[in-house]
Order: structure tokens, then C-alpha cells, then sequence
């Protein structure tokens, strides 16, 4: 089955603990993206790639960082989490590529509280 | 990438089509109209993209207007899952391959 996976789904951790959000996909995409949503500010777009190794900043990069190692897997890095990051994140992939327009496919969801 | 306006909800009793519209006045001959819905904070679900011609799938069908300032998502026989915020994005392809949500429509599928 097409999917993209999420790991953890739920996650209660306290500023300054480093944490990694993973994301895979099985659909042979190069593009993936991260999302963040928030109540009445909707979702916003935190960090893209086009390909393997090749990464660049969404709307709201600040705090995060990412990885592209392998073409199924972007994981989003919170070196230091602060309670702002609070938030709902998807992952999401898609065929899209500079050229041409797809629809994209997003995770379940992670759940972040950072107290 | 064009602003698009839909209304903030609506309702719709269960089996009964479902028709979600959507304004995008400014759209360029290069933008597609894309619909996505988020059920109760799930990941956002594709649903059906259009340029110029009417499509179908098996989830919905896509009504866009000759002059593509306005199109309305359809869904055919509406079912309680179906509640869910629905989101009229329009784009062209991009180096960012971003997607712009707005605030969509809350369908309530009603028995």
C-alpha cells in the first residue's frame, strides 16, 4: 500500500531535549516536505526537498532541521524544542518535480507538546 | 500561486450530493485547481485536480467553470466520513512544491 509513515504519532517532551521526527514513504518520490498546523494560522510549510541531499527552507524553518539521506526518508530535527513548536506536523511526498504539478500525499500526523 | 475563497461551511444530509464551491478569480492559464479535505486532524487527503476540463475519480467530481475563475468539487452521494474541512488550493508546478492552505470549507454530513 502507498503511504507515507510517521514516527512518533504522540510526543510530550521538555525544551532542550533533542528530538527526531521520522517520515518514510514507499512510493519512490523525490519530493518531500514538512508541514507544521496550528489553530487559526492552518498549515504552513516548514521544510522541502526536491531530491536526495538537496533541501530548502519552507515559510517557517527557524528551529528546525532536516536530512535527506535516502530518497524515503526526511526526518525533522528539533535540536532544541521550545514550547513554541508546539504544534500538529505532517510529512508529506509527492512526484512532483520542477516541471510538472502532482497531487501530494501526507502522513498521519505528529502530535508534538513541548512543555 | 492564485487566492481562492470559499465559503466557511456548509451542510449536507447523507446520501445527497455534496457541492463545494470555490473562487479563484485570478488564476493564471498555468495554475491547477486542486481540492485536498483534512478529516478531524488526520493528514490532509488528495482529492481530484483539474486545468480547463471537467474530471471525475472515484472520490468526487470537478466542475470548473469555462473562464476557470470558479469551480465546485462534488461529491455524489455524501456519507458521514465525508465530514471534514475541504480545501480549494490553486498552483502551478513550483521549486518549492508548496501548497497553500486556506481556511476550506467545513462540510457536516448530517443523517
Amino acid at each position: 500500500e502507498a503511504q507515507v509513515t510517521q514516527n512518533p504519532r504522540y510526543l510530550i517532551t521538555v525544551t532542550g531535549k533533542k528530538l527526531t521526527v521520522t517520515c518514510s514513504q514507499n512510493m519512490n518520490h523525490e519530493y518531500m516536505s514538512w508541514y507544521r498546523q496550528d489553530p487559526g494560522l492552518g498549515l504552513r510549510q516548514i521544510y522541502y526537498s526536491m531530491n536526495v541531499e538537496v533541501t530548502d527552507k519552507g515559510d517557517v524553518p527557524e528551529g528546525y532541521k532536516v536530512s535527506r539521506k535516502e530518497k524515503r526518508n526526511f526526518p525533522l530535527i528539533l535540536e532544541s524544542p521550545s514550547p513554541n513548536q508546539t504544534s500538529l506536523y505532517f510529512c508529506a511526498s509527492s512526484a512532483e518535480t520542477g516541471g510538472l504539478s502532482y497531487e501530494q500525499y501526507f502522513g498521519p500526523g505528529t502530535r508534538l507538546t513541548v512543555t | 500561486d492564485a487566492k481562492t475563497t470559499q465559503p466557511t461551511s456548509m451542510d449536507c444530509a447523507e446520501g445527497r450530493a455534496a457541492n463545494l464551491p470555490c473562487n479563484h478569480s485570478t488564476i493564471s492559464g498555468n495554475e491547477y485547481v486542486y481540492w485536498y479535505r483534512q478529516i478531524h486532524s488526520q493528514g490532509p487527503q488528495y482529492i481530484i485536480h483539474g486545468l480547463k476540463n471537467n474530471e471525475t475519480n472515484e472520490m468526487a467530481s470537478l466542475i470548473i467553470t469555462e473562464d476557470r475563475k470558479s469551480s465546485t468539487l462534488i461529491l455524489p452521494h455524501a456519507t458521514l466520513r465525508d465530514t471534514a474541512v475541504y480545501y480549494c488550493i490553486v498552483r502551478r508546478s513550483s521549486n518549492t512544491g508548496k501548497l497553500i492552505f486556506g481556511q476550506g470549507t467545513t462540510l457536516q454530513v448530517k443523517p
